[in-house]
């Protein structure tokens, strides 16, 4: 099975930052990465799809990039709104595995 | 627009059985496949099972294997999970979730609101 191994497993920032979460798969996935973020108590959202495609409905300033085994997602400017709970999964093959999450504070 | 909606949840005695069900609307059912993702409390996100389109293909976690079975009703635009044998370790909220894909996976476009399942003596 394909691990991912996901970093930070939380993370505390201010308003207006620039965020970053990376993702390492246990082998090579290509582009097979999609990203989610989920609030409490609700179900999880697709933002991001292949690595670096934005979900339609999705604010421009989530971004993702990486191929092969190492991805990252960016939140160019913080906003409250985003605080949440952000993971990656792979869909290389089955069983499709996700990452740990990364938990996003406002500082 | 896509809904999904989960039902069938509640509190179960370990080694019993329980069936959840995910009624799907507002988008062609017979042209996605359908997926299955726990998450135990506090926990991270876990993926169970997926259905092909046709229910021709299934797919499950080694944690459920032989145990669980996904199914779908495409009459009834509904798929199924039948969780046998159940553990202390399966008690978790269940989504099911759209795969953006008729017979591959893919990207969960859609997810329904979960179910809780308390697998408890």
């Amino acid at each position: 099975d394909i691990q991912m191994t996901q970093s930070p497993s939380s993370l505390s920032a201010s308003v207006g930052d620039r965020v970053t979460i990376t993702c390492q798969a246990s082998q090579d996935i290509s582009i097979y990465l999609n990203w989610y973020q989920q609030k409490p108590g609700k179900a999880p959202k697709l933002l991001i799809y292949e690595a670096s495609k934005l979900e339609s409905g999705v604010p421009s300033r989530f971004s993702g990039s990486g191929s092969g085994t190492d991805f990252t997602f960016t939140i160019s400017s913080l906003q409250p709104a985003d605080i949440a709970t952000y993971y990656c999964q792979h869909y290389d093959n089955v069983p499709i595995t996700f990452g740990q999450g990364t938990r996003l504070e406002i500082k | 627009q896509v809904h999904l909606v989960e039902s069938g949840g509640g509190v179960v005695q370990p080694g019993t059985s329980l069936r959840l069900s995910c009624a799907a609307s507002g988008f062609t059912f017979t042209s996605y496949a359908i997926h299955w993702v726990r998450q135990a409390p506090g926990k991270g996100l876990e993926w169970v099972a997926v259905i092909w389109y046709d229910g021709s293909n299934k797919y499950y976690a080694d944690s459920v294997k032989g145990r669980f079975t996904i199914s779908r009703d495409n009459s009834k635009n509904t798929v199924y999970l039948q969780m046998n044998s159940l553990r202390a370790e399966d008690t978790a909220v269940y989504y099911c979730a759209r795969d953006n894909l008729a017979a591959a996976v893919s990207n969960f476009d859609y997810w329904g609101q979960g179910t809780l399942v308390t697998v408890s003596s």
